[in-house]
C-alpha cells in the first residue's frame, strides 16, 4: 500500500516564477492537506481539500492556490514566487480515524 | 504568546537512556494531540495520536497529556541511535479534520 506520494522532490525557481506541486494521497483517503515547513520550524497549515473543494485555509496569501481532482490527488500552485517561499511543502492525507499522514515533501528553493 | 512552545534542543543522550520530550500549548480547546518524528530532509512520520488527557503507550514510546496544565510529553525508553531525529508535537480541535498546530520541534541525538 503506497503512502502519500509527492512530486517533484526538489526544484529550484527564480523570484516571480510560478510553481505547481503534486500529491497523491494514501489509497482510500479522500481529504488532502498542504503544509509549508520553513527551515528549523514546524509545518504551517496552508489549506485542506475535500470533494474537490477548499474546505479550510490557513493564513497564506492568495498567491497560494490549490486543486483537488476526482481521483483525490491534489496540486498546490504558488504564483509570483518570493524568496521567503523557499521551504519544504508537505502534503498530508487524512486517515479514517482523523490521523494525518504526511508525504516526504517537495523542497522548493527560490533564488 | 505562541500557540505551541517546544524546546528546540538539541538534546543529546547516550544509547539506552530514557528521553523526555515536552510541549506546552495555550489553547484549552485543543482536544487531539500528536507526536511526529522527522528525519533530516524527510516528511514527518506519525508516532502517537491521542485524544484528551491521559497516557498512551506504543512499544518504547509513551505519550502523556495533561490538559489541566496544557502540557504534553513523549517518553522514549531504551533510546537507540535510530531515534535520532526531530520530534514535533502537534495539537488540533478535531484531529486532522482541522488544521494541526505544530511546535518548532526538538532535535534529539542518541549516541552509541
Amino acid at each position: 500500500d503506497a503512502g502519500v506520494t509527492q512530486s517533484p522532490t526538489h526544484l529550484i525557481k527564480t523570484r516571480g516564477q510560478q510553481v505547481t506541486l503534486r500529491c497523491s494521497p494514501k489509497s482510500g483517503h479522500d481529504t488532502v492537506s498542504w503544509y509549508q515547513q520553513a527551515l528549523g520550524q514546524g509545518p504551517q497549515f496552508i489549506f485542506q481539500y475535500y470533494e474537490e473543494e477548499e474546505r479550510q485555509r490557513g493564513n497564506f496569501p492568495d498567491r497560494f492556490s490549490g486543486h483537488q481532482f476526482p481521483n483525490y490527488s491534489s496540486e498546490l500552485n504558488v504564483n509570483a514566487l518570493l524568496l521567503g517561499d523557499s521551504a519544504l511543502y508537505l502534503c498530508a492525507s487524512l486517515g479514517f480515524g482523523g490521523e494525518l499522514f504526511f508525504g516526504e515533501g517537495s523542497r522548493l528553493t527560490v533564488l | 504568546q505562541k500557540e505551541v512552545e517546544q524546546d528546540p534542543g538539541p538534546l543529546s543522550v547516550p544509547e539506552g537512556a530514557i528521553v523526555s520530550l515536552n510541549c506546552t500549548y495555550s489553547n484549552s480547546a485543543f482536544q487531539y494531540f500528536m507526536w511526529y518524528r522527522q528525519y533530516s530532509r524527510k516528511g514527518p512520520e506519525l508516532l502517537m495520536y491521542t485524544y484528551s488527557s491521559g497516557n498512551k503507550e506504543d512499544g518504547r514510546f509513551t505519550a502523556q497529556v495533561d490538559k489541566s496544565s496544557k502540557y504534553i510529553s513523549l517518553f522514549i525508553r531504551d533510546s537507540q541511535p535510530s531515534d535520532s531525529a526531530t520530534y514535533l508535537c502537534a495539537q488540533s480541535f478535531s484531529g486532522g479534520y482541522n488544521k494541526l498546530i505544530f511546535g518548532a520541534g526538538t532535535r534529539l541525538a542518541v549516541h552509541p
